[in-house]
């Protein structure tokens, strides 16, 4: 069965750094999301995106955080200068259509530890 | 609150018992979906239920809806150890893309 794939599974990065997570949706999908989840809490939406544009975001989704689809298969998440709070499960999502009346399939999540 | 609160936090049962996950919710909903996470992995989808359906089966998994009480509920039949796990309810607004989730119940289902 297809699986939405991340990389890398655990990244740890000095506060104020850059990172870059990366995901490969399935590969029908056209719709792309990222969450995330602070340890013990719930899972929280960042954003989607379809058609090489962003459709939604939530207010986590500042200036700091940015999204692209470099090619066709490859759907990343920057997060340009990060802080200790931007510890988390990051988890990226696809689905064939949009959210509504879609499931959306999941990857097994990035681990990002800020130190 | 736009997300769905599910209750109770926490269900202990034996397996061969069910268990039965409550979701309440607020606004309107576009549908609703529950999902299972085991522990330190991603959400898998297990049942879709949109706004203009009472309930829906799927293997040993009952969800129900009922839109005028803005709430719905997971039924697990005859439970099963591996069926241990954290159930979140998950709602989707109508004019919205985004999965909002609730805190979600966490099942331990003891042999």
């Amino acid at each position: 069965e297809p699986e939405v794939t991340q990389t890398p599974s655990h990244q740890v990065t000095q506060m104020g750094q850059e990172v870059i997570l990366r995901c490969v949706p399935i590969s029908n999908h056209l719709y792309f999301y990222w969450y995330r989840q602070i340890l013990g809490q719930k899972v929280e939406f960042l954003v989607s995106f379809y058609n090489n544009e962003i459709s939604e975001k939530s207010e986590i989704f500042d200036d700091q955080f940015s999204v692209e689809r470099p090619d066709g298969s490859n759907f990343t998440l920057k997060i340009r200068s990060t802080k200790l709070e931007d510890s988390a499960m990051y988890f990226c999502a696809s689905s064939l259509h949009s959210g509504a009346n879609q499931p959306q399939h999941f990857g097994d999540g990035t681990r990002l530890s800020i130190l | 609150s736009q997300q769905g609160e599910e209750d109770p936090q926490a269900l202990s049962i034996q397996e061969g018992e069910n268990a039965t996950m409550n979701c309440s919710y607020k606004t309107s909903i576009n549908n609703l979906q529950w999902y299972r996470q085991n522990s330190g992995r991603g959400l898998v989808h297990l049942i879709l239920i949109r706004s203009n359906e009472r309930e829906k089966h799927s293997g040993r998994l009952r969800v129900t809806l009922d839109t005028s009480k803005k709430s719905s509920s997971l039924l697990i039949t005859a439970s099963r150890a591996a069926d241990t796990a954290s159930y979140f309810c998950a709602l989707v607004h109508q004019a919205g893309t985004a999965l909002i989730f609730g805190k979600g119940t966490t099942l331990s289902v003891s042999s």
